[in-house]
């Protein structure tokens, strides 16, 4: 059974660029988060989606973006790329919706960004 | 602002020694806790997931007890060994927030 995929693994980006990162969940998987993280902190919660609706969102600027797609595939978008906005990225799948369940939650490897 | 809480940041230990880390966290509205492993260049990995008071799970040489009234979890591992080397973190899932509360975690290094 494959894992998380997310694409790209890493990214260079300049100031004022946008970006957009993929995330493939395991098959069978509905439910996507995406999580950043910055050196010294935690894993921040960026929003999950869940056939494809966005069930809930971190406490993040509207630059951050995500949609799902009918295969449960997501993709996160941040427009306006900000030098504060470097970071691994990691998304995590599971069956069901974090709400409904308390089942674990599946990594991808991530995908680094660094805004130049 | 819920808050989680691990102890230490990071740990240096010899190869055979036994260790434990601590995550606290909010004690009310409590659904889960979970324990992940993430090991340098690769997706972090679950562990445990608990959620009933008084919890003792095991996997191994590793083993996690849950304290859902006071809002702590502590996670063991016995004899620990260079492959153990790796960040462990907890997160708290709580019923009013929807969605897991990551700690930053302790980094464990293992010396053979």
């Amino acid at each position: 059974k494959a894992g998380v995929t997310q694409t790209p693994r890493y990214l260079i980006k300049t100031r004022g660029q946008q970006v957009t990162l993929s995330c493939s969940p395991i098959s069978g998987h509905r439910s996507v988060s995406w999580y950043q993280q910055t050196p010294g902190q935690g894993l921040q919660f960026l929003f999950e989606y869940f056939s494809e609706t966005q069930r809930n969102k971190g406490n993040f600027p509207g630059r951050f973006s995500g949609r799902q797609f009918s295969n449960s595939r997501s993709e996160m978008n941040v427009s306006t790329l900000e030098l504060g906005d470097s970071a691994l990225y990691l998304c995590a799948s599971s069956l069901a919706p974090t709400q409904a369940t308390v089942t674990e939650a599946f990594f991808g490897q991530g995908t680094r960004l660094t805004v130049v | 602002i819920l808050n989680v809480e691990q102890s230490p940041q990071s740990l240096h230990v010899q190869e055979g020694d036994s260790t434990n880390f601590t995550c606290s966290f909010p004690s009310s509205n409590f659904y889960a806790l979970h324990w992940y492993r993430w090991e340098t260049a690769k997706s972090p990995e679950a562990l445990f997931v608990m959620t009933l008071n008084g919890d003792e799970k095991k996997k191994g040489r590793i083993s996690a007890t849950l304290n859902t009234k006071e809002g702590y979890s502590y996670l063991y591992i016995k004899g620990s060994q260079p492959e153990d080397s790796a960040t462990y973190l907890c997160a708290f899932y709580g019923g009013s927030q929807g969605n897991l509360i990551f700690g930053k975690g302790t980094k464990l290094s293992v010396k053979p």
